[in-house]
């Protein structure tokens, strides 16, 4: 039951240009969507996230969009910086329960 | 000091054995979480918890069991180890008032030969 989807396991951007990470998912309950950024050998750590009423919220170089007609979100970072080299996972909530997508690779390239 | 902390960092142990994993959040959080991510980087929570209700996943088996000594701590009890057990688990937090912000630990890597 993958609710939640990343079709991309790996992406590759050049420092300074846009990273834009996709995100999928099936159920229209989902309330609440989350990013997380992982490294290596580290917990996931909360990124950005955005309740289903909005459809853009922004903070410094990451802003997350929703489109809850495609049931689709997206992260974008600009301008992408070698230290945003990382998994990141999108996450969505309906009350208690909880998915996460399988996460995307990110690397910025100096 | 790290806000959620959970030990041992790696566990190998044979199948059948029975192990727990520890799990410490000083963010004063009063919901706590047990997630299991597996070979196919599949992230899955198996638990949440709070003083009031615990919630488990219905694809958790029974052999899984979470026991918390106080508000502070949530350890995960595995009894007869099978080898698909072996994943990585992570330990969260969150406060009640926000509970879509979770707080993670840095992960045990479990392996069962």
């Amino acid at each position: 039951d993958q609710q939640v989807k990343q079709n991309s396991p790996s992406l590759s951007v050049q420092e300074g240009r846009i990273s834009i990470l996709n995100c999928d998912y099936t159920n229209s309950m989902f309330d609440y969507f989350l990013w997380y950024k992982k490294y290596p050998a580290e917990g996931p750590t909360f990124l950005i996230s955005i309740s289903s009423i909005k459809d853009k919220n922004e903070d410094g170089r990451f802003t997350v969009f929703l489109n809850k007609s495609a049931k689709h979100l997206s992260l974008h970072i600009v301008p992408s910086q070698p230290g945003d080299s990382a998994v990141y996972f999108c996450a969505a909530s309906a009350g208690n329960q909880f998915y996460f997508g399988t996460g995307t690779s990110l690397t910025v390239i100096p | 000091d790290t806000a959620v902390s959970q030990t041992p960092k790696y566990l190998v142990t044979q199948m059948g054995n029975d192990k727990s994993i520890k799990c410490e959040q000083n963010l004063g959080h009063d919901t706590m979480y047990w997630y299991k991510q597996d070979s196919k980087k599949f992230l899955k929570i198996m638990f949440s918890y709070n003083n009031k209700e615990l919630i488990i996943n219905e694809t958790v088996p029974n052999r899984f069991s979470p026991k918390s000594p106080d508000k502070a701590h949530l350890n995960l009890h595995i009894n007869s180890l099978e080898l698909g057990d072996s994943a990585v688990y992570f330990c969260a937090s969150s406060q009640e008032s926000s509970l879509n912000i979770q707080y993670f630990g840095a992960g045990t890597r479990l392996s069962v030969l």
